[in-house]
């Protein structure tokens, strides 16, 4: 079975700083697509970012980037110019491939509850 | 455009009640997903649809739990009786298919049974 770990309960940043929230997962599957999904206090579950695990080259999205580590099954995400509108839940999510009767639901972290301070 | 659709936002109600749960996928996409949100438990997945079908519904807890999709769409998710620790926020989503396609979520409805 996936499972997906968020370490960081909890991290704050000041406006215009960097942060990295990390995420690691466990899988025997090579094929499979990575997320970040932010969760503000509306609840609105909006993506940020996706990933896919066929692809070297790290998913970029204007201020969102991650890395992906995929010998390490690692995917941290980082958020350059933090603004107070990124204060949110961050959640990271796997999938696997749905070719060949897989299921494409998506298994989700615990969640990193990001602040941006002022 | 229109993303999902969800209904109500917020539901309290009773230990013992039937309570039912809405949702509007976006038009086109063909697959449905249910999840719970809790404290404890993070997101999970209830049950997801394709094509208005069934697919997996292992993470439905109980009998209680029911969920249909009568066309492309409208699905519902029902509880009967609803028990306090049903309490959580209920979200839809739906993907333009199951291939690895990217799934939208809806705002959430709140329950809180009491």
């Amino acid at each position: 079975a996936q499972t997906v770990t968020q370490s960081q309960p909890e991290m704050s940043v000041q406006e215009a700083e960097t942060v990295t929230l990390s995420c690691t997962y466990d899988t025997s599957e090579n094929n499979y697509y990575l997320f970040w999904y932010k969760q503000p206090p509306s609840r609105q579950m909006i993506l940020v970012i996706r990933q896919e695990a066929y692809k070297q080259q790290n998913a970029t999205e204007n201020r969102f980037s991650v890395n992906f580590q995929k010998a390490a099954k690692s995917f941290s995400l980082k958020i350059s110019d933090s603004q107070l509108g990124d204060t949110a839940m961050y959640f990271c999510a796997f999938m696997k491939d749905p070719y060949g009767g897989s299921q494409g639901n998506l298994i989700f972290g615990k969640g990193t509850k990001l602040s941006v301070k002022p | 455009d229109a993303g999902v659709i969800q209904s109500p936002r917020h539901e309290v109600t009773e230990m013992g009640q039937e309570v039912t749960l809405r949702c509007k996928p976006i038009s086109g996409h063909n697959s449905l997903f249910w999840y719970r949100q809790t404290m404890m438990r993070g997101l999970e997945l209830l049950i997801y649809f394709n094509n208005n079908v069934p697919i997996d519904d292992s993470g439905m807890p109980e009998d209680r739990f029911s969920a249909k999709m009568p066309n492309a769409s409208f699905s519902t998710l029902k509880i009967q009786p609803s028990e306090p620790r049903d309490s959580a926020v209920y979200f839809c989503a739906s993907s333009f298919g199951l291939v690895s396609d990217t799934q939208y979520f809806g705002p959430g409805t709140r329950l809180t049974v009491l």
